[in-house]
């Protein structure tokens, strides 16, 4: 079953705190994605990772970095976060340049 | 950098309408198109894509047609459903390799019973 999956789903957290949101796959997709999501804005680009170890930054990747260490598994990191970081993260998976498969999302929150 | 433009914000329709969607695109190489569409509460889900000029791409009754002339792959469906109700987003690739996609700001479709 094709799936990408989110943890976790909703998120609080106060400003200044650190926070990881984590991403899986199970098609064995080479490239992988984070995006967020702002009402008016559609989606926008955070990161890009092509395979382990092997990311590039997209449009708007101040206050974020990325880890990839298994193709399966692609981790968003807050150091420090913001209250303007309050959205919707939507991590993706595709092969090169086809569909792209979509998580659940995380709404984060930040105080 | 390139970039894609939707039109309308929000659209909303009778069930049995014609359903529109405008997307404009603007990109220095020769990009794929897509379609997207995103229910409440879920991630976005590939509704179809083109590759190239003049083709169509359709899926579950939607259909757009790639206007390299015009820079356009505008959405439409014949009768809409209550169902169809989303949010609707273009998106293109730019086939070089890269794997980046841009999306447009989306169209929410209210589709009344």
């Amino acid at each position: 079953d094709m799936k990408v999956t989110q943890m976790p789903r909703y998120l609080i957290k106060r400003m200044g705190e650190n926070v990881l949101l984590e991403c899986g796959q199970d098609m064995s997709h080479e490239t992988m994605y984070w995006y967020r999501q702002d009402p008016g804005l559609g989606l926008q680009l955070i990161y890009i990772s092509y395979d382990v170890d092997s990311n590039s930054e997209g449009d708007i990747p101040k206050g974020y970095r990325v880890s990839r260490k298994k193709r399966e598994h692609f981790s968003l990191i807050l150091d420090s976060a913001k209250t303007n970081q309050t959205s919707v993260y939507f991590c993706a998976s595709s092969l090169s340049s086809y569909e792209q498969y979509f998580g659940p999302g995380t709404r984060l929150t930040v105080l | 950098g390139d970039s894609v433009t939707q039109t309308e914000g929000q659209v909303a329709l009778s069930e049995e309408d014609f359903l529109t969607i405008h997307c404009n695109y603007s990109a220095s190489g020769y990009p794929a198109l897509f379609w997207y569409v995103q229910y409440p509460g879920e991630g976005p889900q590939f509704l179809f894509r083109a590759s190239r000029d003049k083709e169509k791409g359709s899926s579950r009754g939607f259909e757009a047609t790639y206007n390299k002339e015009a820079t356009s792959f505008h959405l439409q469906k014949a009768s809409v459903q209550e169902s169809d109700s989303a949010v609707y987003y273009c998106a293109l690739s730019d086939q070089t390799g890269n794997y980046k996609y841009v999306f447009g700001a989306g169209t929410r479709l209210k589709v009344i019973a």
